[in-house]
């Protein structure tokens, strides 16, 4: 299996500012997905991130917006830019050890915009 | 969407009845996931249906895929409280990550 630590586990930070969600894994991982959740509704795929290429964004989202990093096999970055309330979500990484395998995820990190 | 409308739902059942949830996806996929989301956290992988397997057991949990009308489902026998949370199924495309449907929260009550 593979553990992933997300950091914050939530934050409150204001309109316009900037917010780093890190994410680490256990264990080496060719792709980290990021996925977005709104209160009440399912997961959305916000893009895949491979170590040293860059990342490939689901239709909705941006590399202005939300750029990410994977500057190696064990860890990325998503960064939420120009916060607004509307991004008030939760944020989660996502890998897997083997494609089509058990997929796992973090604990999540609550932003709140204000 | 890759997903039907009749996902969302909400279901309130009593502990230690069965209970089944449904979906159907609209797009060809390989494999079929569910998962369980318990309050505030993440997603926890239950079942994965390839698109060769008709139905997948694991303890109290069974799933069933038809790849021809494109539908899964997710049946739980002798519900406890603890499966109280939402479940949702997803596709997985080709390893580029998940596709997940709405999802349907199961509430059990004492």
């Amino acid at each position: 299996s593979v553990l992933l630590y997300q950091k914050p586990n939530r934050d409150i930070c204001q309109s316009g500012t900037s917010l780093k969600i890190q994410c680490v894994a256990d264990s080496q991982v060719v792709s980290m997905f990021w996925y977005q959740q709104f209160q009440e509704q399912s997961l959305m795929l916000m893009a895949t991130a491979n170590e040293g290429s860059e990342a490939t964004y689901e239709s909705g989202f941006t590399k202005d917006k939300f750029p990410i990093s994977r500057p190696n096999l064990t860890f990325s970055t998503l960064t939420v830019n120009n916060a607004r309330p509307g991004d008030s979500s939760i944020y989660f990484c996502s890998s897997s050890l083997t494609r089509d395998g058990e997929v796992f995820f973090g604990k999540g990190t609550r932003l709140t915009v204000v | 969407s890759q997903w039907g409308e009749e996902n969302l739902q909400a279901l309130s059942i009593q502990e230690g009845e069965d209970v089944t949830m449904n979906c159907s996806y609209k797009t060809y996929t390989t494999v079929v996931q569910w998962y369980r989301q318990k309050s505030g956290k993440g997603p926890a992988q239950l079942i994965l249906i390839r698109s060769n397997e008709r139905e997948k057991r694991s303890g109290r949990l069974r799933a069933t895929l038809d790849t021809s009308s494109q539908s899964s489902s997710l049946s739980i026998t002798g519900t406890l409280a603890t499966d109280t949370a939402v479940y949702f199924c997803a596709t997985d495309n080709y390893a580029q990550g998940l596709t997940f449907g709405l999802g349907t929260r199961v509430s059990v009550f004492p």
